[in-house]
């Protein structure tokens, strides 16, 4: 069975904390995706990576970055949290064109 | 409980009755549909998925249809149970081999025993 883990399943932080967001997949996918989860607005893209260092803006890049150094591993960063980005976070990952399998989700809140 | 599911258009169907979600979808171009069933406090699980080339495909008590001509989507559960209570997103791809999707807003089911 595929396998998507992320590294926390609740975060609280501060305004202005920096913030990992860590995302592993054990299935050696090449697609990997960060989504967020809001009341109302479903899952929306943040951002995606089709390759090892490779990157690509998704619907809401905006106050987050990402880093792929590993195939496995996909990173979101928050430079400096803010209260809107209180949110669900959802990691995915798939093969070329296949179906996305998600992980389990981080609650994040920012105070 | 979890936030995700306000707001969303919720169906309550009775357990052992048949359950229909439906989904409009935005892009003519689309050629894979997904339904992914989210419970409570977990990440979206894939359920089915069809091609466009395709109007129906059925799996272990779930069928989806594709009408391309009105672009709607719809998933049918028979038999419902208690563990089928969930939000139930549809989902298109686009982008090619790189599989990007675009989510429904989704439905909250809620079955009563």
């Amino acid at each position: 069975d595929v396998k998507v883990t992320q590294s926390s399943r609740y975060l609280v932080k501060r305004t202005g904390e920096k913030v990992f967001l860590e995302c592993v997949q054990d299935m050696d996918h090449e697609n990997m995706f960060w989504y967020r989860q809001d009341p109302g607005l479903g899952l929306r893209l943040i951002y995606f990576s089709y390759d090892v260092k490779m990157k690509e803006k998704g619907d809401i890049p905006e106050g987050y970055s990402v880093s792929r150094e590993k195939k496995e591993r996909f990173s979101l960063i928050l430079e400096s949290a803010s209260t809107n980005q209180t949110s669900m976070y959802l990691c995915a990952s798939s093969l070329w064109g296949g179906e996305q399998f998600f992980g389990p989700g981080t609650r994040l809140t920012v105070l | 409980g979890e936030s995700v599911g306000l707001h969303l258009p919720t169906l309550s169907v009775q357990e052992g009755d048949n359950s229909i979600i439906n989904c409009a979808y935005s892009n003519s171009a689309s050629d894979y549909f997904i339904w992914y069933k989210q419970e409570s406090g977990k990440g979206p699980q894939f359920i089915i998925d069809i091609r466009s080339n395709m109007d129906k495909r059925q799996g272990q008590r779930v069928t989806v249809l594709l009408n391309k001509t009105v672009k709607h989507l719809s998933l049918q559960i028979a038999a419902t149970q208690p563990g089928d209570s969930a939000v139930y997103f549809c989902a298109e791809v686009y982008g090619g081999s790189q599989g990007n999707l675009i989510f429904g807003k989704g439905t909250k089911l809620s079955v009563k025993p």
